[in-house]
Formats: C-alpha cells, structure tokens, sequence
C-alpha cells in the first residue's frame, strides 16, 4: 500500500458538532482528495488540493471545509455536523491527474 | 461533464462461468479510464487502467471509443473475485478523477 494512513479509523459525533478528519501521505504526491462513499453514489468528490494552500471544490463540497498547509497533510472539516454526513471517508493521492490515484484506507464516520 | 455510468449496481454468477461488469461514460475528449476493486473491509485499489493494456488476476478491459464504454471481463470468474468494482475516468485537463455507483460481484461456489 501507498503509505496514506487516515485518522481518525472510526468515529462517533453528535449533529451539530465540529469534526475533523486527518489524511497523512509519505509519497510527496502533489494532489491530494477527499471522497465519501455511500450506497447507491459510488465514490463522490469533496474537496481536492494541488498543492500546498492550493485547494478546489468537488461535487459535494457543502458542508465541509479542508486545509493543506504542508504537503503531506489534508484535512477535512465538518463546520457541524450533521446526520447525512454520515458515511465513510476516503483520501486519496495522486502525482498528477489523469494518472492512478492511490488510496487510504478509510474513515467510518457516524454522526447522531 | 464528464460521467460514469455502472448499469448495474449487484451482479452475481457462479464460480467458473465468464464475467462482464459494464462501463459506460460520456466524455467529448480522450479519456483515461480506470476499474479500480474494493475488497472486503480493504481500500480501494487499482485494478487496471485502459493505458496499459493488461490483464490483472485475469481481468481485462477495452475502451471502446464509439460506443464509450468500459466494459471489465473475466472469461473464468473466482469466488476471490467477490467485491465492489468501480469504473472511473479521469482527463488531462481535470484535475479530478469522476466514479461510477460501482458493482458488487459475488461469485458464488
């Protein structure tokens, strides 16, 4: 595996509070995303980064927020949040588009 | 915009019989196309890329520019190959990669 490690694996929040989801990549790929997969919707974008303090908005950026302050690391914030949130998390890493993206191995987020 | 389509989300057969995950996108330009696996309580990983053009654990895949699809096939299927399968495109001027629904093959014994 790519060395992408994700933190928290498995968490637990009520609806209304601030979380954060950490993606850490030791490959010094310059790109790096957020996706949540639900049943029915395959994976979907959040929010991408190209670069250090370089990010962009994906398909289902509502709602979060993400920061890339040095180049192995990636957050995602949920500003509150809220049940339909719920769902597993991915990052993932790539050199540069359209080559393969590698993955991590998945955050489980439940939020009551 | 650039779209994938995987027509059907659960897909079973038995073991030994031939297997074909469908793929089908809408994109003007060339893309780059990709089936990526997830198996169970694992990441997702890369599977095969249109580029290369091999065969991975005995699957292959041809992009088919005028009917754009993507189709995956196995002529021999694995109760191993059970997993979720997700076909995805990318493109030189998109800086993001877009997925299908994905497919959830079983192979049953």
């Amino acid at each position: 595996d790519a060395g992408i490690t994700q933190s928290p694996r498995h968490k637990v929040t009520e609806t209304g509070t601030p979380v954060t989801l950490r993606c850490h990549q030791t490959e010094n790929h310059r790109y790096m995303y957020w996706y949540r997969q639900d049943p029915g919707h395959g994976l979907r974008l959040i929010h991408y980064s190209y670069g250090v303090k370089d990010t962009d908005k994906g398909e289902v950026s509502d709602g979060y927020s993400v920061s890339r302050s040095k180049t192995e690391d990636f957050l995602l914030t949920l500003e509150s949040a809220t049940s339909s949130q719920t769902s597993v998390y991915f990052c993932a890493i790539s050199e540069r588009p359209p080559y393969e993206q590698y993955f991590g191995p998945g955050t489980r987020l439940t939020v009551t | 915009a650039q779209r994938v389509t995987q027509p059907e989300k659960l897909l079973s057969v038995f073991k030994g019989a031939p297997v074909e995950l469908k793929c089908n996108y809408s994109y003007s330009g060339s893309p780059e196309l990709f089936w990526y696996v997830q198996y169970s309580r694992q990441r997702l990983q890369l599977l095969l890329r249109h580029i290369s053009r091999e065969s991975i654990k005995g699957f292959t895949a041809d992009l088919n520019k005028g009917e754009t699809s993507f189709h995956l096939k196995k002529p021999f299927a694995q109760e191993e190959d059970s997993a979720m399968y997700y076909c995805a495109l990318s493109a030189p001027n998109y800086n993001d990669m877009r997925f299908g629904a994905g497919t959830r093959l079983t192979v049953k014994p």
